[in-house]
């Protein structure tokens, strides 16, 4: 039981290039998150997904993507990064059905030049 | 706007002082309150939650109080150890499956 899984760990892109994150749950939960994380600013929502096949954005969604693959996955996407994107990444996944309980993942730090 | 302000921004306590957090919120539909504790170069691990429907929560020596009426909850770390120096966040969910954090809390326990 792995949890919620990141990859990559690390990265480092140049103005303008495209990447994407890829996050995991073996947990079974419905919803998914992706927060970023900056100094001084705790965790700010960037999209979540209540469940397979929909998505919703959060407080700052401008300059990503998402895709809920499946129940399990559930992938960021910067189609054209910016010096404002360079942050850690977190993805979190989320259950009510018995007791209330989110987990996040190890998260990914992300540098944009 | 932000949803829910956590005090302080950082926290110096001796080792088996008590460690005191407090957040506010304001939308009344938030119905369950979690803290969360984040070592450096990880993500934030669930640490204590309460719903709206009790006062008071104890696990070990993490305590939540929260006050409805006053629209603030707090986390209460007794016996403060070396090893709970992390920084902490405050959260507040409603059933709209969002979560608000707070701005984080860096606590230093001093040995």
């Amino acid at each position: 039981n792995a949890g919620v899984t990141q990859t990559p760990k690390f990265q480092v892109l140049k103005t303008g290039q495209s990447m994407t994150l890829q996050c995991a749950q073996d947990m079974n939960h419905n919803s998914m998150y992706w927060y970023r994380q900056d100094p001084g600013m705790g965790l700010r929502l960037i999209y979540y997904s209540a469940s397979e096949g929909t998505t919703d954005k959060g407080e700052v969604p401008n300059g990503y993507n998402v895709s809920r693959l499946n129940k399990r996955e559930f992938s960021l996407r910067l189609e054209s990064a910016a010096p404002s994107q360079t942050s850690v990444y977190f993805c979190a996944s989320f259950t009510t059905e018995t007791v209330y309980e989110q987990y996040f993942g190890p998260g990914t730090r992300l540098t944009v030049t | 706007q932000q949803q829910v302000k956590q005090s302080p921004q950082s926290l110096i306590v001796q080792k088996g002082g008590i460690s005191i957090i407090n957040c506010a919120y304001e939308n009344t539909a938030f119905d369950y309150f979690p803290w969360y504790q984040q070592f450096p170069g990880k993500g934030p691990a669930l640490l204590i939650a309460i719903r709206p429907d009790v006062s008071e929560k104890k696990e070990g020596r993490f305590t939540i109080s929260f006050n409805k009426s006053a629209k603030q909850f707090s986390l209460h770390i007794m016996d403060s150890q070396p090893g709970d120096s992390a920084t902490y966040f405050c959260a507040a969910y409603y059933n709209f499956n969002k979560f608000y954090f707070g701005s984080g809390t860096k606590l230093n326990v001093k040995p």
